[in-house]
Parts: structure tokens; sequence; C-alpha cells
């Protein structure tokens, strides 16, 4: 009964590599969010779907591309990937695209590239 | 560039202390939120505090706002070894729009048994 789910938990990869990771929720929200936290900690927002239309595209290179297939789902799809896109990834989800709402996090997928 | 920063980075003390965390930010806000994360897990939402209330309380948190000084305070009493935890405060406001969470830098607290 998890309520944002993430999979893979660990991804370890090559430069140059395509990779993608996967999100869904199971609490009925409208709105998702993708988040990278560097090795400091540091959480910052790279894209938000409300009802599968994008609301918020931080600026993040073009290799990322996320896509919301329904509202439960959110994936992210990164190419070409770079040694500085090594970094725990996790998505959220919320009842509305009103920053106001509580955000439910995912337990995070750690990317690492060698 | 950062909207949130928390104070002290790192915080160590004794169970049954207290401790309090101070978060500044640069602009104008609607609300402040604060989460929890443990040790190789994702954010945890603690309370929320709107930008006309001053002080909010939730079982042994207790959550502070001076938006004249651009402010915030998280005071966990009685601390427990599961307190251990980093600490982000959030914030929305004019200057992001009210869609967009930005996160604090965070404080590291170590509770020690």
């Amino acid at each position: 009964d998890t309520a944002v789910s993430q999979t893979p938990k660990y991804l370890v990869t090559q430069m140059g590599n395509d990779k993608s990771i996967k999100c869904e929720q199971n609490l009925g929200h409208d709105t998702m969010y993708w988040y990278k936290q560097d090795s400091k900690k540091f959480l910052k927002i790279m894209f938000s779907y409300n009802n599968k239309e994008l609301i918020i595209n931080e600026t993040v290179p073009n290799r990322f591309s996320p896509k919301s297939p329904d509202k439960a789902h959110l994936n992210l799809h990164i190419n070409s990937l770079e040694l500085g896109d090594s970094a725990v990834y996790f998505c959220a989800s919320s009842h509305s695209r009103l920053a106001v709402n509580e955000q439910f996090f995912g337990p995070g997928t750690r990317l690492t590239v060698l | 560039s950062q909207q949130g920063e928390e104070d002290p980075q790192a915080l160590s003390i004794q169970e049954g202390e207290n401790a309090t965390m101070n978060c500044s930010y640069k602009t104008s806000i609607n609300n402040l939120q604060w989460y929890r994360q443990n040790s190789g897990r994702g954010l945890v939402h603690l309370i929320l505090i709107r930008s006309n209330e001053r002080e909010k309380h939730s079982g042994r948190l207790r959550v502070t706002l001076d938006t004249s000084k651009k402010s915030s305070s998280l005071l966990i009493t009685a601390s427990r070894a599961a307190d251990t935890a980093s600490y982000f405060c959030a914030t929305d406001g004019s200057n992001f729009g009210n869609e967009k969470l930005t996160f604090g830098t965070g404080t590291r607290l170590t509770i020690i048994p």
C-alpha cells in the first residue's frame, strides 16, 4: 500500500547511456513532481505535471524528458547520461498544483553515472 | 538561487533535550513547510505555517514564523533517537508563483542516546 513508489531504487550506469526511472502514486493526486537531490542534500525541483500536463519545467537540460501517461504515473527518461547527473531523484505527488499542499515523496532513486 | 537556508547545518544533542533549527528565506512567501528526511528515505511533511500565522504546534513540534525577519524556526521538544534525520524548510511565494516549493539546504540533526 505504498503511496508513492519509484523504480529502480538504485541505478548504476556508464556515461553516455540512456536510462529511465518510473514513478507511480496511488493517492489519487492530480500533481506529480520530479526533484533532484545532490550530494550536499540540496533538493531542487525539475518538473511538475498536473493531470498529465507539464506545468513546471525548470532549467533542466533537454536530455531529461518527463512523461506522464496518466495522472498516477510520471516517468523520467535521461539521455546521454553525464557524470554530473549522479544524484538521488525523488518523485512526489500532491493533491493539487498549489504549493500550499503537502507533498508526498517516494523513496528515491540513487543514480550513479560512472 | 536558494530560497531557504537552514541553520545550523548540523546539530547533535542528547536524547531528551530540545532541538531548535532555523530557516531564513529571501523573498516574501505565502506559506512555509517543514519536512523531515531520514537517511536513505524520501521527505516526509511535518507541518505547514501560513504567512499570516506566527506560531503553530503539532505534538512535540513547534514552528514559529517571523515574516519581518524572513525566518522560521522548528523546535522539537524532548528529543528521541528516532528524531535523528535531516530537516528542511520549504517555501512558496510570489517570486516563485504559488505552484512551486523551494527547499532550503537542510539541518542534519543527530540525537545521541
